[in-house]
């Protein structure tokens, strides 16, 4: 593993299922976000981790629930897709909260029908 | 509330010179980012300003003036694959990124 990765690539899902997207990374980094992206507006934070064990919400986190049992994973659970959950989701992270500059993961695209 | 304005789209010309305008408004600041994307990718990273002026990174440049809530990228000598969007963040007093919309750049030969 080279940076920072995430899967699925892309997901279609039905409106109600449960789903978990993966993220990985293998540069030590303490902090760790999830954003998703929508067509017309900027990224915007879900979720965040700013060192191992600790989490925070962001701009938008309902529907959405993360943890952080060590320093690579940040999986983002959906534990009910609904349509308005379609986007483009992307995990980043950084090696310190402060100043610092993110590596983002290559994305996933998911589809709530 | 929180806020990052810049244009939606702008064409240049290969070889030319473009600028592109970000304005914030954010609870604190902890510095300006900007971020390339190209279509179907993840951002990376091009410039970070926290102190007022401009910093010079090969073919492109960023500007930062604090008391007008204001910065702009500066692209230079235009390539084809200079084509992206480009993304203007402010890091607030919590130390988290808000985003603009992305400035779409289209190169033209």
């Amino acid at each position: 593993i080279a940076g920072i990765t995430q899967a699925p690539t892309s997901q279609i899902l039905a409106a109600g299922r449960r789903m978990t997207l993966r993220c990985t990374q293998d540069m030590r980094h303490n902090a760790m976000y999830w954003y998703r992206q929508d067509l017309g507006l900027g990224l915007r934070l879900i979720h965040y981790s700013n060192t191992a064990g600790t989490t925070g919400k962001g701009e938008v986190p309902d529907g959405y629930s993360v943890s952080r049992a060590n320093t690579d994973d940040f999986p983002l659970t959906l534990a009910s897709a609904v349509p308005s959950q379609t986007s483009v989701y992307f995990c980043a992270s950084s090696e310190k909260v402060d100043n610092n500059e993110q590596f983002f993961g290559p994305g996933t695209r998911l589809t709530v029908l | 509330g929180q806020n990052i304005d810049q244009p939606t789209e702008m064409t240049a010309t290969e070889g030319a010179i473009v600028q592109i305008n970000c304005t914030y408004q954010t609870s604190g600041f902890n510095g300006l980012f900007w971020y390339q994307q190209h279509a179907g990718e993840a951002p990376t990273f091009l410039s970070y300003n926290v102190l007022d002026g401009l910093e010079e990174k090969g073919r492109f440049s960023s500007f930062l003036s604090r008391s007008k809530g204001y910065s702009y990228l500066l692209l230079k000598e235009l390539q084809m694959k200079d084509s992206a969007s480009y993304l203007c963040a402010a890091m607030d007093s919590n130390y988290q990124l808000i985003w603009g919309a992305g400035t779409k750049l289209i190169i033209k030969p």
